[in-house]
């Protein structure tokens, strides 16, 4: 089944100790983007790739590092987590032509206490 | 940089009406325009897009048009059902490139 898989699904964590939230997809995609969702906000996009060892910034990067080694993974690295990240977070990944829609991940709730 | 709004923030229709969310962009380089569905508890799924050279697209009950001139989008879902319930958010972007722009999103709530 063509899926991008989030692990894990809930964490909680407190402040300063460093996490990662892993992505993974099988459909070849070139594309991988992390959001955030908060209520009010929709959906902000944190960083992007657009293929291996190609990352860069989206709209709110501060507090987050990404790695694109290979390209199926794309993991999201909280360095020293803080209470304003409590969030739900997303992966999604597509094709770089022909069908650029996205295809998401169920998600990720983060609280940091 | 790109700016997307969506309105309304909520929005309930009887079972079997009509139901119409609109979207506004500030970038006249975007050029590729989905729509995605989110259900309580999953992520976004993408239920409809648009690109800069066609002014509708339809699929089924779901429609989606684009006015380039006046940089607005809209989705429109005829003979809504209870399972039509959900958040729904537009998007723009440009083909090509992966800085996307989301609404903050619409609730919709059809009542049977």
């Amino acid at each position: 089944e063509a899926q991008v898989t989030q692990n894990p699904r809930y964490l909680i964590t407190v402040t300063g100790k460093k996490l990662t939230v892993t992505c993974s997809q099988n459909m070849n995609h070139e594309y991988m983007s992390w959001y955030r969702q908060d209520p009010g906000l929709g959906l902000r996009q944190i960083y992007y790739s657009m293929n291996v060892e190609v990352t860069d910034k989206g709209d709110v990067p501060e507090g987050y590092k990404v790695s694109r080694k290979e390209k199926r993974n794309f993991p999201l690295i909280l360095e020293s987590p803080s209470p304003n990240q409590t969030s739900l977070y997303f992966c999604a990944s597509s094709h770089s032509q022909g069908t650029y829609g996205y295809t998401f991940g169920s998600g990720t709730r983060l609280t940091v206490v | 940089g790109e700016n997307v709004e969506q309105h309304p923030s909520t929005l309930s229709v009887q079972e079997g009406d009509s139901a119409v969310i609109k979207c506004t962009y500030s970038d006249s380089a975007s050029n590729y325009f989905p729509w995605y569905k989110q259900e309580l508890g999953k992520g976004p799924q993408l239920i409809i897009d648009i690109r800069s050279n066609v002014g509708e697209k339809k699929d089924q009950r779901i429609a989606v048009t684009l006015n380039k001139t006046a940089k607005h989008f809209s989705l429109h879902i005829t003979e809504t059902q209870p399972e039509d319930s959900a958040v729904y958010f537009c998007a723009a972007s440009i083909m090509g490139y992966q800085k996307v722009t989301f609404g903050i999103g619409t609730k919709l709530q059809v009542i049977p």
